[in-house]
């Protein structure tokens, strides 16, 4: 069975770091893209960033250029998100998720809260 | 960015037929994809790829469309559909429809 589970999230004040992590199980992780997507609370679903199954290409969505990092370890089937210089806009739940067939997201985590707040 | 529009709310009968469209600022080249999601829970894939269902879910869900009108069809509607409903593109970048509330009456 696929479980992706993420932790690392808190409350953190404005300007400051925090780092994600996703422990993946049931599946090959390294033959996967996986990605982060965001939800704020009460509104859609918003993609963060991708990484490719070797980590060698990343991509991110304009807003978190340059702030976030995604990256992974194999070996730890484990799945990060580096999120510095934080702001109130990135208040949202956090879902790891493995990237499917055509790019859908086929399964995806129970989500971890960030709250950017002072 | 491709922007993907979706009707905000609908509301059904059980064993009725409901349809939710999703409409892509440009062409996606069939790239969409469909997913359900219940209060508190994390969203499910329904459809990939506008017509192929995902693993384990039920034939009364199925999506139909290309270019820039996509469409999920559920067929019948039971109690246990509940839920906001997104479209989402892989074809340039990602990006999410802002989601259709279904509620059965």
């Amino acid at each position: 069975e696929v479980q992706l589970v993420e932790s690392g999230g808190g409350l953190v004040q404005p300007g400051r770091s925090l780092k994600l992590s996703c422990a993946a199980s049931g599946f090959t992780f390294s033959n996967y893209y996986m990605a982060w997507v965001r939800q704020a609370p009460t509104k859609g679903l918003e993609w963060v960033a991708s990484i490719t199954n070797s980590g060698g290409s990343t991509y991110y969505r304009d807003s978190v250029k340059g702030r976030f990092t995604i990256s992974r370890d194999n070996a730890k089937s484990t799945l990060y998100l580096q999120m510095d210089s934080l702001r109130s806009e990135d208040t949202a739940t956090y879902y790891c998720t493995r990237e499917g067939p055509r790019r859908s997201l086929d399964y995806w985590g129970q989500g971890v809260m960030v709250t950017v707040s002072s | 960015d491709t922007v993907l529009t979706q009707s905000p709310a609908l509301a059904v009968s059980p064993g009725e037929r409901v349809s939710i469209s999703c409409r892509a600022s440009e062409g996606v080249n069939s790239y969409m994809h469909w997913y359900q999601q219940k209060p508190g829970q994390q969203p499910k894939l329904l459809i990939y790829k506008a017509s192929n269902l995902a693993s384990g879910v039920p034939a009364r869900f199925s999506g139909s469309g290309s270019g820039t009108d996509f469409t999920l069809t559920i067929d019948p509607v039971e109690a246990d559909d509940t839920a906001t409903y997104f479209c989402q593109q892989s074809w340039n970048d990602f990006t999410f429809g802002s989601g259709t509330k279904l509620e059965i009456k």
